[in-house]
């Protein structure tokens, strides 16, 4: 069975400092794995993908993921900090099962302290 | 190019009623998801769209239903809304089936069933 698991519900930082938001995944077959991030009142937008391609995967706002197989992790993370990081993040995982199945982690809400 | 749109927005309805929400995705994509987005539940995968046809279906009873015309738009239905039904739906847009490409989020139709 597929699924997906962000080990924090909240996580708090204070401006400037490092970000890590981690998830694990289990699937049976090659998944392809997405990170998403949906601020208050917004709908949601994709951060970065992994497609079995570069382990390190770069994406938007100097966010970055790296998929490690033998942890079955893509954990996300973010040198420094900023405020308008503050929104909730969603690890995604996409397994093609019958017509590609795609499960949401239940989120990860990231505080950013001034 | 144009974001995904849906309509409307916000909406108020009665238990036992039905209610249709529409989604137009971003011109050229193929490809639509919905979801629906609840405190309690998290994000949940409804059923996704691509060409005309039903491509995949998450574990939502039959009550929930959809279908997407020939020019992509899509419209999901939900007949004999229950209090539990209320959420955020959120529709999403990808070039093809939802796997390796990304999707692209609209900004959702917040239901409320009184």
């Amino acid at each position: 069975a597929q699924s997906v698991t962000q080990l924090d519900s909240h996580v708090s930082v204070s401006e400037g400092t490092p970000v890590l938001l981690r998830c694990n995944y289990s699937s049976s077959y090659s998944p392809s794995l997405f990170w998403y991030v949906q601020h208050p009142n917004k709908g949601l937008q994709l951060l970065l993908k992994y497609t079995s391609a570069a382990t390190l995967v770069k994406g938007i706002n100097g966010f970055e993921a790296e998929f490690k197989k033998s942890e079955t992790s893509f954990h996300l993370t973010k040198p420094s900090a900023h405020m308008s990081d503050a929104a909730e993040y969603f690890c995604v995982v996409s397994v093609p099962t019958g017509g590609f199945k795609t499960i949401f982690g239940a989120g990860t809400r990231l505080f950013v302290k001034a | 190019k144009a974001g995904v749109t849906q309509t409307p927005r916000y909406l108020i309805k009665t238990r036992g009623q039905q209610v249709t929400l529409s989604c137009s995705p971003i011109s050229g994509h193929r490809s639509v998801s919905w979801y629906q987005q609840t405190p309690g539940q998290g994000l949940q995968f409804l059923f996704e769209y691509f060409s005309e046809t039903q491509r995949n279906k998450g574990n939502f009873p039959g009550r929930f239903s959809g279908r997407q015309f020939s020019n992509s738009r899509s419209e999901m239905n939900v007949s004999t809304l229950e209090l539990g039904d209320s959420a955020l739906y959120l529709c999403a847009s990808s070039l093809e089936p939802s796997g390796a490409y990304e999707q692209y989020f609209g900004p959702g139709t917040r239901l409320t069933v009184t």
